[in-house]
């Protein structure tokens, strides 16, 4: 597997609470995303980044944000958790390939 | 925006049978397509990919073809095996420089031997 961290990888919270997740990544590529996946739903595109400080909306943008301040790392935070967002979150990283590689993903439960 | 429509959602095939996935498009600016295979309780995993200037590939037997005129591509997987039973997905860049993806909703295969 690349090498690509989450974390938390679980995480429990409570509905209105704010939740950042990290993605790291020690392969320097460009290019880094936050999906999240649910039954039926599949692999949905939230926010992806392009450079530091260059991100840009994906699908499903709404209530979270993203932040790159270093090559390395891309945090998505959820403002204020809804119960909507109990689901798998997947981080995804790509050079100057497309191809993308996942991390080992983040099971968040919003009570 | 792009969308990606992704058929049959369940595929149960005898082990030594082929299995076929289809997936449609709706962008024609979409120029990346990947399959991804995910195991249970796993993160997805690339199997094999196409770029469209490249109508067939393929990798021992896995094979992708893509149409750009009717904006589909398929899977092709043949002598499926049991470990060949997981969730596949297919997906489409939704800018040319095929940075992001949008995925289909998933099938999943079921191999019985």
């Amino acid at each position: 597997d690349a090498g690509i961290t989450q974390s938390p990888r679980h995480k429990v919270t409570e509905t209105g609470t704010p939740v950042t997740l990290r993605c790291h990544q020690t392969e320097n590529h460009r290019y880094m995303y936050w999906y999240r996946q649910d039954p039926g739903h599949g692999l949905r595109l939230i926010h992806y980044s392009y450079g530091v400080k260059d991100t840009d909306k994906g699908e499903v943008s709404d209530g979270y944000s993203v932040s790159r301040s270093k090559t390395e790392d891309f945090l998505l935070t959820l403002e204020s958790a809804t119960s909507s967002q109990t689901s798998v979150y997947f981080c995804a990283i790509a050079g100057e390939v497309e191809t993308q590689y996942f991390g080992p993903g983040t099971r968040l439960l919003v009570l | 925006g792009e969308n990606v429509e992704q058929h049959p959602s369940t595929l149960s095939v005898q082990e030594g049978d082929s299995a076929v996935i289809k997936c449609t498009y709706s962008d024609s600016a979409s120029n990346y397509f990947p399959w991804y295979k995910q195991e249970l309780g796993k993160r997805p995993q690339l199997i094999i990919d196409i770029r469209s200037n490249v109508g067939e590939k393929k990798d021992q037997r896995i094979a992708v073809t893509l149409n750009k005129t009717a904006k589909h591509f398929s899977l092709h997987i043949t002598e499926t095996q049991p470990e060949d039973s997981a969730v596949y997905f297919c997906a489409a860049s939704i800018n040319q420089a095929g940075t992001a993806l949008i995925f289909g909703k998933g099938t999943t295969l079921s191999v019985s031997s």
